[in-house]
């Protein structure tokens, strides 16, 4: 079955540049969930879509934004980048099946490893 | 507000011993979702289970169970007869129906070194 596709695996930026993740939700899927995982640590709610709106936002800072477009797919851009952003990002994608509550498993991807020097 | 405690940071075992992770939650909704996610050493999230709240039945799949217990707000995690392939970062994780947006919380997660 197909899953979730995040691009890049890896990103490796200096301080104060930008970058995009891109996220491609399971095929259907309308609801795309952007999560940060620092080290050793659990993973963080950063912001959600549903239907191509923002949905929800967690601890996600200003210097980063996103959207969802149109085929579904989302991208995360993180500007002013700083050492504190190294981090694993994950994409989530799920399906709204009952009005506009969550009521299905979040399915992940396999991460962007971003590394911040 | 919600949160989840896993309260064991690392657990170490000899393959084909049994071991229980802890969950413990807490949420003021009545209506949510309990999950389990497995992190191997490569970096995915692996769904493993999601149970919602009015359904306490206890759940097998293969050497896995999951017990849970809405007296007591717990959602434990049992490996029977482990193997060096469960060894991993296991997450539990809550979702809140009515409260919590579309969130969802994990706990601190328990690392599990299951020995050869």
């Amino acid at each position: 079955a197909a899953g979730v596709i995040q691009s890049p695996r890896h990103l490796i930026k200096e301080k104060r540049e930008t970058a995009t993740l891109k996220c491609y939700p399971i095929p259907r899927h309308d609801t795309v969930y952007w999560y940060q995982q620092g080290p050793g640590q659990d993973p963080q709610f950063l912001i959600s879509f549903y239907e191509k709106m923002q949905s929800d936002k967690g601890s996600i800072p200003d210097r980063f934004s996103a959207q969802q477009f149109s085929d579904y797919h989302s991208e995360l851009n993180m500007s002013s980048l700083e050492l504190g952003d190294s981090a694993l990002y994950f994409c989530a994608s799920s399906l709204l099946t009952s009005g506009r509550r969550p009521q299905e498993t979040q399915y992940f991807g396999p991460g962007t490893r971003l590394l911040v020097l | 507000a919600q949160k989840v405690t896993q309260a064991q940071t690392e657990i170490s075992v000899v393959e084909k011993e049994d071991v229980t992770l802890d969950c413990v939650y807490e949420t003021r909704d009545t209506t949510y979702y309990l999950f389990w996610y497995k992190q191997p050493p490569s970096g995915e999230l692996v769904f493993l289970i999601r149970r919602n709240s009015f359904d306490e039945q206890n759940e097998i799949s293969g050497r896995y169970s999951w017990n849970f217990q809405k007296s007591t707000s717990s959602f434990n995690f049992t490996i029977t007869a482990s193997q060096v392939v469960d060894s991993a970062v296991y997450f539990c994780a809550l979702s809140e129906v009515n409260t919590g947006g579309f969130k969802t919380i994990f706990g601190a997660g328990t690392r599990l070194f299951v020995k050869a």
